[in-house]
């Protein structure tokens, strides 16, 4: 059972490049997320979607974008990589929304 | 403004004692609060959860206590091992709502 995984694992980008983060998830659950975590901030939410087809936006989603075509995956897209967006990416799921969240491992992206 | 706050950034404890990771919330209106636990190089993986109608749950070594009148919960590790140095976040919520989560405390147990 992989639960929920990430690709990459890490990533190095120019400012200015693009890059797309995946998120599979094999539970079946509806809600799936992606965060960062910075420093002493915790884990913050940029975008999330209720189920296949929908998103909505977090507390820090400018810069961002996601896509929910699968109801296991979930994209998250940096059409314009900025040095305030080296950070680490957590991408979640749960079968409610209110509920225990599982995460995946991460992906390391670092913007110079 | 950060409705879920964890004061300490970081604790250290011997190996066999009891480590006390506290967490304080500002919105009354949550019901559901968790801990989760995260490695170096991990995702945070669920630890364990209270509901507003308890005020104390416990797993094993690990305990929730909440104290709904302070606005306050707190995991208690005990004893404390090895093993168990990481990072701890708090997170919070309402029904229909999302996770509101801490700043996370690094928790180093020595042995």
């Amino acid at each position: 059972n992989a639960g929920v995984t990430q690709t990459p694992k890490f990533r190095v980008l120019k400012t200015g490049q693009s890059m797309t983060l995946l998120c599979a998830q094999d539970m079946n659950h509806e809600y799936m997320y992606w965060y960062r975590q910075d420093p002493g901030m915790g884990l913050r939410l940029i975008h999330y979607s209720v189920g296949e087809g929908t998103t909505a936006k977090g507390e820090v989603p400018d810069g961002y974008n996601v896509s929910r075509l699968k109801k296991q995956n979930f994209l998250l897209g940096l059409e314009s990589a900025a040095p305030s967006q080296t950070s680490v990416y957590f991408c979640a799921s749960s079968s409610d929304i209110s509920r225990t969240q599982y995460f995946g491992p991460g992906t390391r992206l670092l913007v110079l | 403004d950060q409705q879920v706050k964890q004061n300490s950034p970081s604790l250290s404890v011997q190996e066999g004692r009891i480590s006390i990771l506290n967490c304080d919330y500002t919105n009354s209106m949550f019901d559901y609060f968790l801990w989760y636990k995260k490695y170096p190089a991990e995702g945070p993986t669920f630890l364990i959860s209270i509901s507003s109608i308890k005020d104390k749950n416990e797993d094993g070594r690990f305990t929730v206590f909440l104290n709904k009148s302070a606005k306050h919960l707190s995991l208690h590790i005990v004893p404390s091992q090895p093993g168990d140095s990481a990072v701890y976040f708090c997170a919070a919520n309402n029904a229909g709502n999302m996770l509101t989560f801490g700043g996370g405390t690094r928790l180093m147990v020595k042995p």
